[in-house]
């Protein structure tokens, strides 16, 4: 069965302070994405990562692929309110564009 | 450009009843999605279409029917609502099947069914 877990599925913390949201999957894929939704609303792409070793940054957001391992993470530096939102990764292991979504992490930063 | 839209935004339907859940790019992107959304969790996949004429089945495509006859809508069509289809309902568009490029996702409608 295709899985993909997101750990944790919810994170309070402080504004300022760092951490890590970290996505595993259950078969081969060279392709993930994350996406942002914010409450009640749509689903934002943040990052397409395509190849073992990928690395993309965005801001105060970084994220990486190691394919091998099946594991992601996206790691926020410095969190600020503006980053409260759901995130959640994505993997693409039949390369048609059907994705398989996790769980999604809940992020919520206090100040 | 307005991206992905959808109609309706909200919809309130009985056991039983059917409807259409309509869906427009205007990105000319050849592949488009359906997913739902259950609180708390991931997208699943329900449909998808690899350009005009051409559908095929995701994750959960049971109690649902697609059909692309132009290259920029893809409708979703629900018959004899159930209530286990309450959900908030994504269209999606990419310019390729997603090997290389993000889903552009639309607004989402909201269904419950009672």
């Amino acid at each position: 069965e295709l899985k993909v877990e997101q750990n944790p599925l919810f994170l309070s913390m402080q504004e300022g302070k760092n951490y890590t949201i970290y996505c595993n999957y259950s078969t081969t894929s060279d392709r993930l994405y994350w996406y942002r939704q914010d409450p009640g609303k749509s689903l934002e792409s943040l990052f397409v990562l395509l190849s073992n070793g990928a690395v993309k940054q965005e801001g105060r957001l970084m994220a990486s692929l190691d394919t091998k391992a099946r594991l992601s993470t996206l790691h926020i530096t410095a969190a600020v309110h503006d980053l409260s939102a759901t995130y959640f990764c994505a993997v693409d292991p039949l390369g048609a564009g059907k994705l398989i979504f996790g769980q999604g992490t809940t992020l919520q930063v206090k100040p | 450009n307005a991206g992905v839209t959808q109609t309706p935004k909200f919809r309130i339907l009985k056991i039983g009843q059917s409807m259409t859940l309509q869906c427009t790019q205007d990105m000319n992107h050849n592949y488009m999605y359906w997913y739902r959304q259950d609180p708390g969790m991931g997208l699943k996949l329900i449909y998808y279409s690899v350009g005009a004429g051409i559908t095929d089945k995701g994750e959960v495509p049971n109690g649902y029917n697609v059909s692309r006859s132009t290259t920029e809508d893809f409708p979703l069509r629900l018959e004899l609502a159930a209530p286990s289809q309450t959900s908030v309902y994504f269209c999606a568009s990419s310019p390729r099947g997603g090997t290389a490029y993000e889903q552009y996702f639309g607004p989402g409608t909201r269904l419950t069914v009672t």
